[in-house]
């Protein structure tokens, strides 16, 4: 078990450009999950996959934001034409269903930083 | 839309005393799970302790146990024997157990601080 993994761990861009993250979940685990997390305020959900279907998404996932996970093992997050209030941390979590209390176990997030 | 509130922006304990965080939620499920995470600086979350809504008695591991008010929706942490280790953000978090629900509520977080 080597846990999820997230990369790139850094990125820093300019404004209006495009940035694609990646999360590979735990090896078993069908259900992926994002959230963002901002200075000094707890993660907020912004999309979770069961398999490779996208069941949920959070009306903070505006039009410029895209999640995939083909194949139904990593996902990829991408942000078209980059804001300065896209700046934040991205966490993945991934669980093994509902099972028990479904719980999540989260990567080492992606801070983005756009100037 | 269930919400969670963290009262508490920052606690400190000393070494070896015991500290409780406090968490409250609001929710008009009957059947949920109530979590504590640990993100301890520049690494990632890990789970404290979890709680079944249905289960009257409190959760325990190690040094920390939960206090959990089903009627008032208080769900507290309570770490025993603090060590310098446990210095932390400390975040509850609140799952639904019905239909597709599956994400995870968070609240704003208390920082914890262990002095020597």
């Amino acid at each position: 078990d080597t846990g999820v993994s997230q990369n790139p761990r850094h990125k820093i861009t300019k404004r209006g450009q495009n940035v694609t993250f990646r999360c590979d979940p735990i090896s078993e685990h069908n259900r992926l999950y994002w959230y963002r997390q901002t200075l000094g305020q707890g993660p907020e959900f912004l999309t979770y996959f069961q398999n490779e279907a996208q069941l949920e998404k959070s009306r903070l996932l505006s039009d410029r934001f895209s999640a995939e996970r083909p194949k139904g093992s990593f996902s990829t997050l991408e942000i078209q034409r980059t804001e300065q209030g896209d700046s934040a941390m991205y966490l993945c979590a991934s669980s093994l269903g509902l099972a028990g209390a479904g719980e999540q176990y989260f990567g080492p997030g992606t801070r983005l930083t756009v100037t | 839309a269930q919400t969670v509130t963290q009262s508490q922006p920052e606690m400190s304990v000393q070494e070896a005393e015991t500290v409780t965080l406090s968490c409250t939620y609001d929710t008009s499920e009957s059947d949920y799970y109530l979590f504590w995470y640990k993100q301890p600086p520049s690494r990632q979350m890990i789970l404290v302790i979890r709680q079944e809504a249905y289960k009257q008695q409190n959760a325990t591991e190690n040094r920390f146990s939960v206090n959990f008010q089903k009627a008032a929706k208080s769900f507290s942490l309570k770490i025993s024997d603090s060590q310098l280790g446990d210095a932390a953000m400390y975040f509850c978090a609140y799952r639904g157990n019905t239909g597709t629900a599956s994400k995870l509520t968070f609240g704003t977080g208390t920082r914890l601080q262990v002095t020597l």
